[in-house]
């Protein structure tokens, strides 16, 4: 099985701020990487997929990047709205693995 | 809308069987690959899943944890999925979400608890 590691696990920012998370892969998996995120009591919303390409109606400040092993989500300016849960999944084999995620919390 | 609409989730003794349902609309289900994904208390996510759909062969995977447990089923007349789940083990104890494929769309959930 494909192993995802995200880091980090937890992430102190302010509104405004520039945020970085990153997904490593066990083993190469090219671009299909998807990057989600989740509120409490939500579902999860699907940012990017493939590992650069943002879905229909997410804000601009969000980008994805990386192929093969090393994949990074940014937010370019954080705001309110976007302190949550962040993760990823591997979509290049079976079985379909996600990473921990990471909780982005107010600092 | 887009919409994926999970039931059948409730208590369930070890070793015994449940079955969940997702109601689809607002896309053309016959169309999309499905799959379950779980998140048990405290825990991250974990796919259970997937079905393909007839004109791919309409194929299963599983993960190693549930296989030879769980079997997944659509059903396109009705634009419904299922999840059989048999030998229930404490450690299936999950809200179990239907999402499409590729994780476009997630249904809210429905909790599975497993325990005597």
């Amino acid at each position: 099985d494909i192993q995802l590691t995200q880091s980090p696990s937890f992430l102190s920012a302010s509104v405004g701020d520039r945020v970085t998370i990153t997904c490593r892969a066990s083993q190469g998996i090219s671009s299909y990487l998807a990057w989600y995120q989740e509120k409490p009591g939500k579902a999860p919303k699907l940012l990017i997929y493939p590992a650069s390409t943002l879905q229909r109606g997410v804000p601009s400040r969000f980008s994805g990047s990386g192929s093969g092993t090393e994949f990074t989500l940014t937010i370019s300016s954080l705001q309110p709205e976007d302190f949550a849960t962040y993760f990823c999944q591997q979509l290049n084999s079976y079985p379909r693995t996600f990473g921990q995620g990471t909780k982005v919390e107010f600092k | 809308e887009v919409q994926l609409v999970e039931s059948g989730g409730g208590l369930v003794k070890p070793g015994g069987s449940l079955r969940l349902s997702c109601a689809a609309s607002g896309f053309t289900f016959t169309n999309a690959w499905m799959s379950w994904v779980r998140r048990a208390p405290g825990k991250g996510l974990e796919w259970v899943g997937r079905i393909k759909t007839k004109a791919d062969g309409g194929t299963t995977d599983y993960a190693a944890p549930v296989k030879g447990r769980f079997a997944i089923s659509r059903d396109d007349s009705q634009d419904t999925l299922s999840l059989q789940m048999n030998s229930l083990k404490t450690e299936d104890t999950a809200v179990y979400y239907c999402v499409t494929d590729i994780g476009e769309v997630w249904g809210q959930g429905t909790l599975v608890t497993v325990s005597s």
